[in-house]
């Protein structure tokens, strides 16, 4: 059983260095959803797919973030010039939405510790 | 403006009893309700979820009840577990109106008593 993975585990950069995250989803999965979480807070949604078309962003998504999901398949979430407000865990999501399936399911999370 | 909200930061039960976790919502264009469950460094895991035609859904110990008058909803766990001990957060998104984003409450950090 592969759930959604995503890489690295943690990352720590320092202020002003691009970084940038894969995420995996579950294979028959064609919806992918990235959210970041910090301290006491719930996940907010950042941006989200639909096989390759990014279909929805936040304003959360500054200009120092571009997401990308070629060929539908993988994810990848840069982030430019990283701030120290950009410290959080950056969660990937995926979902199958058909006949009555509709949950979102979450991989692991990727740390990021701006210094 | 927080949309979803769980007002119970903390919560302790005695192994065995009920659990009963709330949480109350603004918005009313809100359709679909999840509940996920979510260990130290690991991601959200989904553990029940119901949609705004039905007031209740049950799946083994785990039950979700729906008032949509009020808007509330609650996650009722029996009987309760040591490895029910995490944070639990509930969801919300206008799924059937065409929007899938997740907004989520900011979580309640349920403690099972052994």
């Amino acid at each position: 059983d592969t759930g959604v993975s995503q890489d690295p585990r943690h990352k720590i950069t320092k202020r002003g260095q691009n970084v940038t995250f894969r995420c995996d989803p579950i294979s028959e999965h064609n919806r992918l959803y990235w959210y970041r979480q910090t301290l006491g807070q719930g996940p907010e949604f950042l941006t989200y797919f639909q096989n390759e078309a990014q279909l929805e962003k936040s304003r959360l998504l500054s200009d120092r973030f571009s997401a990308e999901r070629p060929k539908g398949s993988f994810s990848t979430l840069e982030i430019q010039r990283t701030e120290q407000g950009d410290s959080a865990m950056y969660l990937c999501a995926s979902s199958q939405i058909a006949g009555r399936t509709y949950e979102q399911y979450f991989g692991p999370g990727t740390r990021l510790t701006v210094t | 403006d927080q949309q979803v909200k769980q007002n119970s930061p903390s919560l302790s039960v005695q192994e065995g009893r009920i659990s009963i976790l709330n949480c109350d919502y603004t918005n009313s264009m809100f359709d679909y309700f999840l509940w996920y469950k979510k260990y130290p460094a690991e991601g959200p895991t989904f553990l029940i979820s119901i949609s705004s035609i039905k007031d209740k859904n049950e799946d083994g110990r785990f039950t979700v009840f729906l008032n949509k008058s009020a808007k509330h909803l609650s996650l009722h766990i029996v009987p309760s577990q040591p490895g029910d001990s995490a944070v639990y957060f509930c969801a919300a998104s206008a799924l059937f109106r065409g929007n899938e984003k997740l907004t989520f409450g900011t979580g309640t950090r349920l403690t099972i008593i052994p």
